[in-house]
């Protein structure tokens, strides 16, 4: 079970806009750490999408934008496409593991 | 650019160690101001961060996985391994080498992925 959690999926049409959730706790997200976010399209290598909880990464549409807040952190997705279709993961990390951490990741699927 | 590749043993038989390597491309592991990691990902599962170094020599790993796991590096060809001893069938997972840096302040994230590579333990 990871010290992050996400749900294992959401789904909206194309142009709808959708939120992935991270829920953290004290000794991660809640202690100040930062969450970035992975997109990994199917068959491929996870990717970063945003880092310190809100920067995209040079490249990465306005489309997409991330927020923390206390124990949580949100990615959101406007306009979505058909091509924003795959797994995405939060990552920060924990001082009771010593060590970094994943959620469990998020299934997108564009109706 | 910098790119990084993994390579090593397809196929490990249960009880064996497993034996990694992620040869680093176009930049230096010696150069500084990153740290170099291991993760894995089971089929149709989500990513496990494994351990990683730094060049000073420090080292850290999941605690779930701490006592099996051995990061090192070997400047001289700039290369970094893994060592995951007594496998067992869980342990089966496309192995990444990743690099993660920090930018403006932020806290350490994995900018630089490896494409991976699969390993499966079975007899």
């Amino acid at each position: 079970q990871s010290a992050l959690t996400q749900p294992p999926s959401v789904s909206g049409a194309p142009g709808q806009r959708v939120t992935i959730s991270c829920t953290g706790s004290s000794s991660n997200i809640g202690a100040g750490y930062d969450v970035h976010w992975y997109q990994q399209l199917p068959g491929t290598v996870p990717k970063l999408l945003i880092y310190g909880n809100s920067n995209r990464l040079s490249g990465v549409p306005d489309r997409f934008s991330g927020s923390k807040s206390g124990t949580s952190a949100s990615l959101a997705i406007t306009g979505l496409q058909a091509e924003d279709e795959a797994d995405y993961y939060c990552q920060s990390y924990d001082s009771s593991l010593s060590g970094w951490v994943f959620g469990g990741g998020t299934k997108l699927t564009v109706l | 650019q910098v790119q990084l590749q993994e390579s090593g043993p397809g196929l490990v038989k249960p009880s064996q160690t497993l034996s990694l390597t992620c040869t680093v491309s176009g930049g230096s592991i010696s150069s500084g101001g990153y740290y170099w990691s291991w993760i894995r990902q089971p089929a149709g599962k989500g990513l496990e961060w494994i351990g990683r170094m730094y060049i000073s020599g420090s080292t850290n790993y999941n605690p779930s996985l701490k006592s099996r796991v051995t990061i090192s590096e070997d400047t001289s060809k700039n290369q970094f391994s893994l060592k995951l001893s007594s496998v067992i069938a869980a342990d089966t997972a496309v192995y990444y080498c990743a690099r993660s840096q920090r930018r403006g302040g932020y806290d350490w994230y994995f900018d630089l992925w490896g494409r991976g590579t699969l390993v499966t333990v079975s007899s």
